[in-house]
């Protein structure tokens, strides 16, 4: 089955810890994407990747990092930097068409 | 600055009859538009989607229509059903890149 996954689906984490978020893909695609959703609000972009080895930063960087090792895998890591990073966090990639598929997202608390 | 903007929040119908879900979009670069249905603690699923070089693009009980003088699109769903209760969220993308914006959704409530 082809598809998206994002590991864990829920994850607590202390003030001043780092945490990383996975999100694999068996689609093939190239580009991928990190979103963060909030009570309320639509989908905010942290960072994307169009291709291995690249990546930019979207319009809420600020307190993550990424990598993109392999096609397949886009790890995001939450830093202690993030002032506020409880939150509902999307893994998606996109076909040629620029049509995004979503991960079933991990709910990150801070505790 | 909100380049995609989903002006109603919530909006609630009969079963059966139309939904009608707006977006306004400010960026005349935009050039592809995307709809994307949320429930709670899942990620969104692709609905339909439209190119600037149509006005119309159906796909069963789905239909977007483009107005680009107005910077305008919208979703209607005939007729409406229970399931299709959740957030719809409108997404554009332009051609200097893949990367979409995306509106803050309209929760769409449909009524037994």
């Amino acid at each position: 089955d082809g598809g998206i996954t994002q590991s864990p689906k829920y994850l607590f984490r202390k003030e001043g810890q780092n945490v990383t978020l996975s999100c694999e893909q068996n689609l093939n695609h190239d580009a991928m994407y990190w979103y963060r959703q909030d009570p309320g609000q639509g989908l905010r972009l942290i960072y994307y990747s169009q291709i291995v080895n690249d990546f930019q930063k979207g319009d809420i960087a600020e307190g993550y990092s990424v990598s993109r090792e392999k096609k397949e895998s886009f790890p995001l890591t939450v830093t202690s930097a993030q002032k506020n990073p409880t939150a509902f966090y999307l893994c998606a990639s996109s076909n040629p068409y620029n049509e995004q598929f979503f991960g079933p997202g991990t709910r990150l608390t801070v505790l | 600055d909100q380049q995609v903007k989903q002006n109603s929040p919530s909006l609630s119908v009969q079963e059966g009859r139309i939904s009608i879900l707006n977006c306004d979009y400010t960026n005349s670069m935009f050039d592809y538009f995307l709809w994307y249905k949320k429930y709670p603690a899942e990620g969104p699923t692709f609905l339909i989607s439209i190119s600037s070089i149509k006005d119309k693009n159906e796909d069963g009980r789905f239909t977007v229509f483009l107005n680009k003088s107005a910077k305008h699109l919208s979703l209607h769903i005939v007729p409406s059903q229970p399931g299709d209760s959740a957030v719809y969220f409108c997404a554009a993308s332009g051609t200097s890149g893949s990367r979409l914006t995306f509106g803050e959704g309209t929760q769409l409530t449909v009524n037994p």
